[in-house]
């Protein structure tokens, strides 16, 4: 499954620091967020989520901070370690209620942990 | 921790040709969902199914492209006549819940068409 584009911004980060992946999005009428892992070989794995009526959430090792009024998402990861590695999208769903949950993906960050 | 199943893991076929893609869904789910991934580009929505039904479909979800539950398990998608421009990786998701919740993906299946 591998989501490797030829121009994915790419985050270089030391092992044991914290990385910040960052992500605007399009549609001020998304009410859900959602932030996935995808490493080489696999399909997105869902790492943490974040409703419109928050700011902040927090999930093991991992925090979402939502800013409706510039309509920025970023995943904070603390104490990254090379399992890390790995490329991130943000999703947002518009009409949460729907049935479809139809999700509009993020083009992604490739995050690279160095040793 | 339960997962998502897509068969085969790569399909080559050639252009005009129909392929089949499969997928076990989460035993316990209700929704199901096709995307798409191009190479280089972004994960696309597709379809999604509930209740035996599509719920919604999306503007490359054209005549070519139909879903099936043939039995309690199963999901499939198929294209009746593939198009070069069909090769992508396809991504099978599902979710037990209605409204905002995740959904969880299989690992796809690379379709190439030549």
């Amino acid at each position: 499954g591998e989501s490797v584009g030829l121009h994915l911004p790419t985050l270089s980060v030391q092992e044991g620091d914290n990385s910040i992946i960052n992500c605007a999005y399009s549609n001020s009428a998304s009410d859900y967020f959602i932030w996935y892992k995808q490493e080489s070989g696999k399909g997105p794995q869902f790492i943490i989520d974040i409703r419109s009526n928050m700011d902040k959430r927090q999930g093991q090792r991992v925090t979402v901070l939502l800013n409706k009024t510039v309509k920025h998402l970023s995943l904070q990861i603390a104490a990254t370690q090379p399992g890390d590695s790995a490329v991130y999208f943000c999703a947002e769903n518009k009409d949460g209620g729907a049935a479809g949950n139809k999700l509009t993906f993020g083009g992604g960050t490739r995050v690279l942990v160095k040793p | 921790e339960p997962e998502v199943t897509q068969t085969p893991s790569h399909q080559v076929t050639q252009m005009g040709q129909e392929v089949i893609l499969r997928c076990v869904p989460i035993s316990n789910h209700l929704y199901f969902y096709w995307y798409r991934q191009i190479l280089g580009q972004k994960v696309e929505f597709l379809v999604s199914f509930y209740n035996n039904e599509i719920s919604e479909k999306s503007e490359i979800f054209d005549d070519q492209f139909s879903v099936e539950r043939p039995d309690g398990s199963n999901f499939t998608l198929k294209i009746r006549s593939t198009k070069l421009e069909d090769s992508a990786m396809y991504f099978c998701a599902s979710k037990q819940q209605g409204g905002n919740s995740p959904l969880h993906f299989g690992n796809g299946t690379r379709l190439t068409v030549t």
